[in-house]
């Protein structure tokens, strides 16, 4: 069965600091993975996603992520923290079927301290 | 651009009453889904629904709840009796099914009390 990690329930940083959330993933076949986030009373929106492509995968908003098979892991960076990056970020994966479910982490609450 | 919408926005209920949560996915997408999260919790999967069928079902989707697409725009979940822990937030999403990278869209949610 998949599954994913993710480590930390809470992440501060300080604006302009490096962001790094960290997620481990577990998947029977090659995985899709993929990075989302939340913000306050608000659906979950895509940030980057892995497709078995390239490895280090550029999303949105100046974040990005890079897929370690070595160490099953994916976790997402961003080198210089914005206020407005304060939000809920959820790694997921899913197996590369045409309609297989998405199978989300716990979720990672980023809070940037000014 | 195009996104799924999701009516209503919050939905108070009775322990017991029938529910129906509202969707409109992405006008061209095949594929549809519900999730739901729990306050505090993770978002888990409950179905997802393909040429009129339910393609796949977790555990927690169990007799209580049902899903629909009664016309070529909507898509709907119904939740028959509701129970106290079915209060959470439900997210619809839709993907295209096309291309190889499926990536899901999803609505802003309805967030389910019920009392």
């Amino acid at each position: 069965a998949q599954s994913v990690t993710q480590l930390g329930s809470h992440v501060s940083v300080s604006e302009g600091a490096l962001v790094l959330l960290r997620c481990n993933y577990s998947s029977s076949v090659p995985p899709y993975l993929f990075w989302y986030v939340q913000y306050p009373n608000q659906g979950l929106q895509l940030l980057l996603k892995y497709t078995s492509a390239a490895t280090l995968v550029k999303g949105i908003n100046g974040f990005e992520a890079e897929f370690k098979k070595s160490e099953t892991s994916f976790h997402l960076t961003k080198p210089s923290a914005h206020m407005s990056d304060a939000a809920e970020y959820f790694c997921a994966v899913s197996d590369q079927g045409r309609d297989d479910k998405i199978i989300f982490g716990k979720g990672t609450r980023l809070h940037i301290l000014p | 651009e195009p996104e799924v919408t999701q009516t209503p926005s919050h939905q108070v209920t009775q322990m017991g009453q029938e529910v129906i949560l509202r969707c409109v996915p992405i006008s061209n997408h095949l594929y549809f889904y519900w999730y739901r999260q729990i306050l505090g919790q993770k978002v888990e999967f409950l179905v997802s629904f393909y040429n009129n069928e339910i393609s796949e079902k977790s555990e927690i989707f169990d007799d209580q709840f049902s899903v629909e697409r009664p016309d070529g725009s909507n898509f709907t979940l119904k939740i028959r009796s509701t129970k106290l822990e079915d209060s959470a937030m439900y997210f619809c999403a839709s993907s295209h099914g096309l291309a190889r990278a499926y990536e899901q869209y999803f609505g802003p949610g309805t967030r389910l009390t019920v009392t």
